[in-house]
């Protein structure tokens, strides 16, 4: 299906483990980025990409680790799972820079780390 | 670091009433965005506005930017319950480690009772 798709939707793991989340877009858009939605925070940029094999950090950039080896994938890693890496995570891409144009989103994964 | 607020952070009203949501931000930019995200769902770009507009209408949406003020006004009109959801507006973040990207405010969480 076209569009932009995460996965997984839900993921349980514990603390200390490494954990991937994956998100596909099917447009071809340039740009992609990762949020966390957590309460009382709304939602923050954790890593952005302008381009294949070009990425750069946002607000909240610690713990995580991403790559973009293709266009359409941008996979975010945590490293080592800590319990305040519990949140909502949420792709987008965009044809165009961040701020000047619409994003579009994927449907988000919640990651609960125990 | 927190660009644009939303007020009230919560709101209920009837099917037909009007509904307005209010984005206050603090440092000049080049344009804002208003996005919904309805419970359990990814983000949906509502309006794009930029700085030198100062009105945008979408269907039952209208948007207003007022820069003087640093504030922007969402407008739902004749609303209906499926309008139910969580209403964020996002600026272009022009320091920190966001810039260029978009800062989200925390929401506001519309109640539409039929």
């Amino acid at each position: 299906d076209a569009g932009i798709t995460q996965s997984p939707r839900y993921k349980i793991t514990e603390t200390g483990r490494q954990v991937t989340l994956m998100c596909h877009q099917t447009w071809s858009h340039s740009y992609m980025f990762w949020y966390r939605q957590d309460l009382g925070h709304g939602l923050r940029l954790i890593y952005y990409s302008a381009a294949a094999d070009i990425t750069d950090k946002g607000e909240v950039p610690d713990g995580y680790v991403v790559s973009r080896s293709k266009t359409e994938n941008f996979p975010l890693t945590l490293e080592s799972a800590t319990r305040s890496q519990t949140s909502v995570y949420f792709c987008a891409s965009s044809p165009y820079p961040g701020a000047s144009y619409e994003q579009y989103f994927g449907p988000g994964t919640r990651l609960t780390v125990t | 670091s927190q660009q644009g607020e939303e007020d009230p952070q919560a709101l209920s009203i009837q099917e037909g009433e009007n509904a307005t949501m209010n984005c206050s931000y603090k440092t000049s930019i080049n344009n804002l965005q208003w996005y919904r995200q309805n419970s359990g769902r990814g983000l949906v770009h509502l309006i794009l506005i930029r700085s030198n507009e100062r009105e945008k209408h979408s269907g039952r949406l209208r948007v207003t930017l007022d820069t003087s003020k640093k504030s922007s006004s969402l407008l739902i009109t004749a609303s209906r319950a499926a309008d139910t959801a969580s209403y964020f507006c996002a600026t272009d973040a022009r320091y920190g480690g966001s810039q260029g990207n978009l800062i989200f405010g925390k929401g506001t969480k519309l109640s539409v009772k039929p």
